[in-house]
């Protein structure tokens, strides 16, 4: 299967604790992003890395997050002291800047983060 | 501001009827492209197609077919005789070039709801 990747698929956790989701893109895509989804509206953009350098971070990613791609490949996205409002889905995807590429952005299967 | 608008937040049609999902986008960005994205019961986002900004002409795939028109900023998508594997919520995003030939982050609207009755 060469689509992306998320694990885990689902996560329940305790307010105030940490977690961390993780992310494999298409292996040939160089750039990742990070969206959340919330019940009933459309994936909100939260950061994205070209290879390894982080471009972009959305005013959603508080200090409470935190976004790495360290070697240019996989992706980790944390959450530290979480909270209710952080109960959503987390979406990542993966796409080339490569010459014919236009954005277009390709999903994984997301990861379903829900905070007791 | 939003920059895509959905207005419709749910559709229900009949198996075989065609149905028209709206789309209006707001962008100072002369260079721009447009997305469709369906999200099936599922979950997870299928990209359908990409428009770029300096070519309104129309596409047609299959059963599927997109209205792009500049001078209204609309984006359209319709099902021509709908079939109920076609419900889904289906979203359209808007890519921005900004700094450059630089584009990052997509913008979606709220999506709509499409449910396709036998």
């Amino acid at each position: 299967d060469t689509g992306v990747s998320q694990n885990p698929r689902h996560k329940i956790t305790k307010r105030g604790q940490n977690v961390t989701f993780r992310c494999d893109p298409i292996s040939e895509h160089n750039r990742l992003y990070w969206y959340r989804q919330t019940l009933g509206q459309g994936p909100e953009f939260l950061t994205y890395f070209q290879n390894e350098a982080q471009l972009e971070k959305s005013r959603l990613l508080s200090d409470r997050f935190s976004a790495e791609r360290p070697k240019g490949s996989f992706s980790t996205l944390e959450i530290q002291r979480t909270e209710q409002g952080d109960s959503a889905m987390y979406l990542c995807a993966s796409s080339s800047t490569g010459e014919g590429s236009y954005n277009e952005q390709f999903f994984g299967p997301g990861t379903r983060l829900t905070v007791l | 501001a939003q920059k895509v608008t959905q207005a419709q937040t749910e559709i229900s049609v009949v198996e075989k009827e065609d149905v028209t999902l709206d789309c209006v986008y707001e962008t100072r960005d002369t260079t721009y492209y447009l997305f469709w994205y369906k999200q099936p019961p599922s979950g997870e986002l299928v990209f359908l197609i990409r428009r770029n900004s300096f070519d309104e002409q129309n596409e047609i795939s299959g059963r599927y077919s997109w209205n792009f028109q500049k001078s209204t900023s609309s984006f359209n998508f319709t099902i021509t005789a709908s079939q109920v594997v076609d419900s889904a919520v289906y979203f359209c995003a808007l890519s921005e070039a900004d700094r450059g030939s630089t584009l990052g982050r997509l913008y979606f609207g709220r999506g709509t709801q499409l449910t396709v009755w036998p």
